[in-house]
């Protein structure tokens, strides 16, 4: 199956820095990958589609300006939660699409949970 | 309203009990339609696809009315292992909406 890499799983930053999210399709082209984000008990929220080449969309309420995404290949989004905050202290997941699949599945990577001092 | 609203939950089941999720979804364009699985502090996982003539794997039976916008998911012979969340899942386009997810919690 589609397999989908995340990194780092788990990261401690201080207030103020910022932190880069990388989310890797290993055996596929994914031209759009998705990032979520996951309070505790929460359901996924969808922060922004991202597609290889052109500009993120992001969803109403989410802040491109602090949340930047960057899909500069077929393989590779990044995230980067710039300035973090106590508040931004979640669960964040990346998923993709096989685009020579034509199921519409969601490749999940496994999750990378920001914890912000 | 919510494009996709599932039951609230959680629901508490004994083992070997049978347990249904429902979902309904508001936009009538949606072409596919999943459930997934998520355990707790991990990513979600793809539990099946559901397709309009219903389909089955072991346990669990999928059924999608498209007529009514609503999906199902049946869990027969419930087990400890099947405490999770159910997420049910739409998608059209590239847009793809998930539900807030159901938790059962299947005890012994």
């Amino acid at each position: 199956g589609a397999v989908v890499s995340q990194h780092p799983s788990r990261v401690i930053c201080k207030s103020g820095t910022s932190v880069k999210i990388e989310c890797r399709s290993l055996d596929f082209q994914a031209t759009t990958m998705f990032w979520y984000r996951q309070f505790p008990k929460q359901s996924l929220m969808l922060m922004a589609t991202s597609n290889e080449g052109s500009k993120a969309t992001y969803e109403q309420g989410v802040e491109k300006d602090k949340f930047l995404i960057n899909h500069a290949s077929l393989t590779l989004s990044t995230l980067t939660v710039t300035s973090a905050h106590p508040e931004d202290s979640s669960f964040y997941i990346c998923s993709a699409t096989d685009r020579l699949r034509a199921t519409g599945e969601l490749f999940f990577g496994e999750g990378s949970r920001l914890t912000v001092l | 309203r919510k494009e996709v609203e599932q039951d609230p939950g959680p629901f508490n089941v004994p083992e070997g009990a049978t347990v249904a999720f429902n979902c309904t979804y508001s936009n009538s364009a949606s072409q596919s339609f999943f459930w997934y699985r998520q355990d707790c502090r991990k990513e979600p996982k793809l539990l099946m696809s559901v397709y309009s003539s219903g389909n089955e794997d072991g346990r669990f039976t999928a059924q999608l009315n498209r007529a009514s916008q609503y999906i199902s998911l049946l869990i027969r012979d419930s087990k400890l292992s099947d405490s999770a969340t159910y997420l049910c899942v739409a998608t059209g386009g590239f847009k793809t909406i998930f539900g807030a997810g159901t938790r059962l919690f299947v005890k012994a």
